[in-house]
């Protein structure tokens, strides 16, 4: 079956730092690729995506590239700010019903 | 107004009692979904629907059912409650084609003493 590995967190960073959250996944066929965000108290919204491989998704000046060699959608930012603290989660959705697989989420906390 | 909305946002009851948890939307999709989440476990899948006649249960069914009333509305009802059903829920919307990407509500918290 499908699966995402995200690494645990909590992922702390002072601002402006370099930020990167690993994704790995596993899936039949060929999947598209998430990363939605979950702020404090809110509910989860799409960060950006890519529904082919080699595709690069951005959005709020973060990136992730689909990596169809190494089963990866790695997130990346250049500089965090604080109001990037969050708990971002990768996903995967593939077949014909598009049944999203969530990983665990990644908090990550940036201090000023 | 947000698209997907979510009733209550918070409600603590006790074990044994039977609730429901409500969500609308006017996004005018056709599929709807409900989640938990709890801490270092990500997002569960409980049930979805595709229309409103066709319900489907989701890894973590057991202990929940739906009811999709409208296409704009699918409910959540826990029969009798139990402490290990606490946890935040999520409903979910999405539209068939095109776009795979999902519309959540806010969630409801979820106290079951």
């Amino acid at each position: 079956g499908n699966s995402v590995t995200q690494m645990e967190g909590p992922v702390t960073l002072s601002e402006e730092a370099f930020l990167t959250i690993n994704c790995t996944y596993t899936a039949t066929g060929y999947p598209s690729l998430f990363w939605y965000v979950q702020y404090p108290g809110e509910g989860l919204q799409l960060l950006l995506k890519a529904t082919k491989a080699d595709d690069k998704g951005s959005n709020k000046g973060f990136e992730a590239t689909y990596r169809k060699e190494t089963t990866s959608f790695h997130l990346e930012k250049g500089s965090v700010q604080v109001s990037d603290s969050a708990v971002y989660f990768c996903a995967l959705a593939s077949g014909g019903s598009y049944i999203p697989t969530f990983g665990r989420g990644t908090s990550l906390i940036v201090h000023p | 107004d947000a698209d997907v909305t979510q009733t209550p946002r918070n409600r603590i009851t006790k074990t044994g009692k039977r609730i429901m948890l409500e969500c609308s939307q006017t996004k005018g999709h056709d599929r709807m979904y409900w989640y938990r989440q709890d801490p270092g476990l990500g997002l569960r899948l409980i049930y979805y629907s595709f229309d409103v006649k066709d319900i489907n249960k989701g890894e973590i069914s057991d202990g929940y059912s739906v009811s999709r009333q409208a296409q704009a509305k699918f409910s959540l009802s826990l029969e009798s409650a139990i402490p290990n059903q606490t946890a935040l829920y999520f409903c979910a919307t999405r539209r068939t084609g095109g776009d795979e990407t999902q519309y959540f509500g806010p969630g409801t918290r979820l106290l079951v003493l």
